[in-house]
């Protein structure tokens, strides 16, 4: 079953403006990850945050995790056309083995 | 590093046959697989955990005899639609985790997905 929601569901936005993406996940976790992917392709790892971590960057890409509230979310600075593509967080468990996907986010950038 | 493919990438088959798809990590071993499935717009839906050399673990609501799953080498794993009906017409995609690395995080590095469509 799928851990929880990811909002916006579908975002539209000018290439070099930042697009904000949250996730909410309903059980614990070890840690959350986020991937994209573009239309009819595999899935592209982009960053993982671990439980105990409440922020990291890599690149244009900033991901916060409150667990607290059981959210995380990603940021995209600076976007480009390229960018444009689903991101799906998902979350490993504590006794860790499996992915479990959030519904996902459409981004679109227009340039 | 960390490749995996699949294979066929498309396929169209008609009602009643069954489809095999390939899953293979190409520069690592890989002791377990995952098979996932993905409609039009959703998300990805976890089939099955698919393990080197014993039988693989589906998810509730999963029917293993018509998701046959074997992971017979560390490189390799197939999933085989059977009996095909339309309705399982969607997109397959694997993943693998590199045996080397084993930890909680479960890294898992994904295949380009298959494109199945049953007539």
């Amino acid at each position: 079953s799928q851990q929880g929601e990811e909002d916006p569901q579908a975002l539209s936005i000018q290439e070099g403006e930042n697009a904000t993406m949250n996730c909410s996940y309903k059980t614990s976790i070890n840690n959350l990850q986020w991937y994209r992917q573009n239309s009819g392709r595999g899935l592209v790892h982009l960053i993982l945050i671990r439980s105990n971590e409440r922020e990291k960057h890599s690149g244009r890409l900033r991901v916060t995790l409150d667990t607290s509230k059981k959210s995380s979310s990603l940021l995209i600075t600076a976007s480009r056309a390229a960018d444009t593509a689903s991101y799906f967080c998902a979350t490993v468990g504590g006794y860790g083995n499996k992915l479990v996907f959030g519904a996902g986010t459409i981004l679109r950038v227009k340039s | 590093g960390a490749v995996v493919s699949q294979h066929p990438s498309r396929v169209i088959c008609k009602s009643g046959t069954s489809v095999k798809i390939e899953c293979r990590s190409l520069d690592f071993q890989a002791t377990t697989m995952f098979w996932y499935r993905q409609f039009p717009k959703q998300s990805l839906m976890l089939m099955a955990t698919s393990n080197e050399g014993s039988k693989a673990t589906y998810e509730q609501g999963v029917e293993k005899d018509k998701f046959l799953i074997n992971h017979a080498s560390l490189t390799l794993s197939t999933l085989t639609v059977t009996s095909a009906h339309p309705e399982d017409s969607s997109f397959y995609i694997c993943s693998a985790r590199d045996s080397r690395r084993v930890s909680s995080y479960n890294e898992q590095f994904f295949g380009p997905g298959t494109r199945l469509t049953v007539l």
